[in-house]
């Protein structure tokens, strides 16, 4: 079965400081990979989905920037992070296939002050 | 794009069945509908998924309609710990493969 891990689970960052969150997925190959973003008390907000290797999708436009080096690997940057970065961030995947169920990390909290 | 409109709250007393609804007025004929529901600082948890048919597992039920423009979620015996935001989410595009959460359902089961 599909494992995801993120890490760091928590993070607190400055602001003007920059970001790497991590998330790496085993038991599929070539997945669809996503990152959203929740703010406190809203809904999931998707940022970027990757459909393959270095193939990034943003969905809203921000400081925040995803890379995919890796089948497996997806990555969250920010060069210079604001206090509005501040969020619970979820990586997800969707194996291949018409219908396959897309699976959740545990999920990062990053504060930002 | 589909969209999902669905009530912001719902009570339900434990060891009823909880009925969760949800709007999907312009879902395309192979887009599915999934729900997902995301208890306090989790990651969201799959609960089901469904086309035309209606679904069951063990978690809940999936009730389609006809026409499929709305769906209902069924917990059949609602607990304390089914206590959390629901999602009902259609998928957008086979060739974007975009989720798009709506704000959800927060259900409170009460003793």
């Amino acid at each position: 079965s599909q494992t995801i891990h993120q890490w760091p689970a928590t993070l607190v960052q400055p602001v003007g400081s920059p970001l790497s969150l991590e998330c790496t997925v085993e038991g599929t190959s070539n997945p669809n990979l996503y990152w959203y973003r929740q703010a406190a008390g809203r809904g999931l907000q998707l940022l970027f989905y990757s459909v393959g290797i270095g193939q990034i999708s943003s969905e809203v436009p921000q400081n925040l920037s995803a890379s995919r080096p890796q089948d497996r690997q997806f990555i969250l940057s920010s060069k210079k992070l604001l206090l509005s970065d501040s969020g619970f961030y979820l990586c997800a995947l969707r194996p291949m296939g018409p219908e396959n169920t897309i699976y959740f990390g545990e999920g990062s909290w990053l504060t930002v002050v | 794009d589909a969209k999902t409109t669905q009530p912001p709250s719902m009570d339900c007393a434990e060891g009823r069945a909880a009925n969760l609804p949800c709007n999907h007025s312009t879902i395309s004929g192979n887009e599915y509908v999934y729900w997902y529901r995301q208890i306090h600082s989790q990651g969201p948890q799959y609960i089901i998924h469904g086309l035309k048919n209606n679904e069951t597992n063990e978690m809940a039920s999936l009730i389609i309609t006809e026409d499929r423009k709305s769906s209902t979620l069924i917990l059949p015996h609602a607990t304390l710990r089914d206590t959390a935001v629901y999602y009902c989410i259609v998928r957008v595009s086979y060739n974007t493969d975009k989720l798009i959460f709506g704000t959800g359902t927060r259900l409170q089961v009460f003793p």
